[in-house]
């Protein structure tokens, strides 16, 4: 059973405009929500990250908003550009150091 | 760029062969973790490790061991590979402390089991 699920599998975005990918979850359980970044043929990239008593992190053009009572994050990338075209994926701590990943996102920022 | 690589990078092997993946850390990192990326599925946890010999198993561990004699160094054997194990497979590692949950994950190895 999918414990964080990314019901988009692919977004396309103007240059310049916002891209919003969208995450949800179903375990109350956890505590610590990341975003990665992936190119093909490459390794996952951490990109950013919340803790679940905050609703809010922002890193540049990244932020993530968290919304606990809908299970639901977000993350915004403001201005895209066409280097932010890859795959995303979302992921969700749970004690013990175990994290579940989402489906992932595929995002192409067109020029 | 966290230190960290995996080898073989590709691999082909036949049904029922048992077939060893590595993962090397340069990091002195405390966790260490094998995924698979499959279509649809994104990444799913194999097996994880929180020290030199603890293991632990995770989603998709039927099929899967994994040993860890060093800090360094975390192998995930497939006992008998089977197609349906045909994947790419990722190790990460992380510190684990404080608020420092950030995975770094390694180049990956593309598995083919015909």
């Amino acid at each position: 059973d999918q414990q964080v699920k990314q019901n988009s599998p692919s977004l396309s975005v103007q240059e310049g405009r916002i891209s919003i990918l969208n995450c949800d979850y179903t375990n109350s359980m956890f505590d610590y929500f990341l975003w990665y970044k992936k190119y093909p043929a490459e390794g996952p990239t951490f990109l950013i990250s919340i803790s679940s008593i905050k609703d809010k992190n922002e890193d540049g053009r990244f932020t993530v908003f968290l919304n606990k009572s809908a299970k639901h994050l977000s993350l915004h990338i403001v201005p895209s550009q066409p280097g932010d075209s890859a795959v995303y994926f979302c992921a969700a701590r749970r004690a013990g150091n175990q994290f579940y990943f989402g489906t992932g996102t595929s995002l192409t920022v067109i020029p | 760029d966290a230190g960290i690589t995996q080898s073989p990078r590709h691999k082909v092997t036949e049904t029922g062969t048992p077939v060893t993946l590595r993962c090397h850390q340069t990091e002195n990192h405390r966790y260490m973790y094998w995924y698979r990326q499959d279509p649809g599925h994104g990444l799913r946890l194999i097996h994880y490790s929180y020290g030199v010999k603890d293991t632990d198993k995770g989603e998709v561990s039927d099929g899967y061991s994994v040993s860890r004699s060093k800090t360094e160094d975390f192998l995930l054997t497939l006992e008998s590979a089977t197609s349906s194990q045909t994947s790419v497979y990722f190790c990460a590692i992380s510190a684990g402390s404080g608020t420092d949950y950030e995975q770094y994950f390694g180049p990956g190895t593309r598995l083919t089991v015909t």
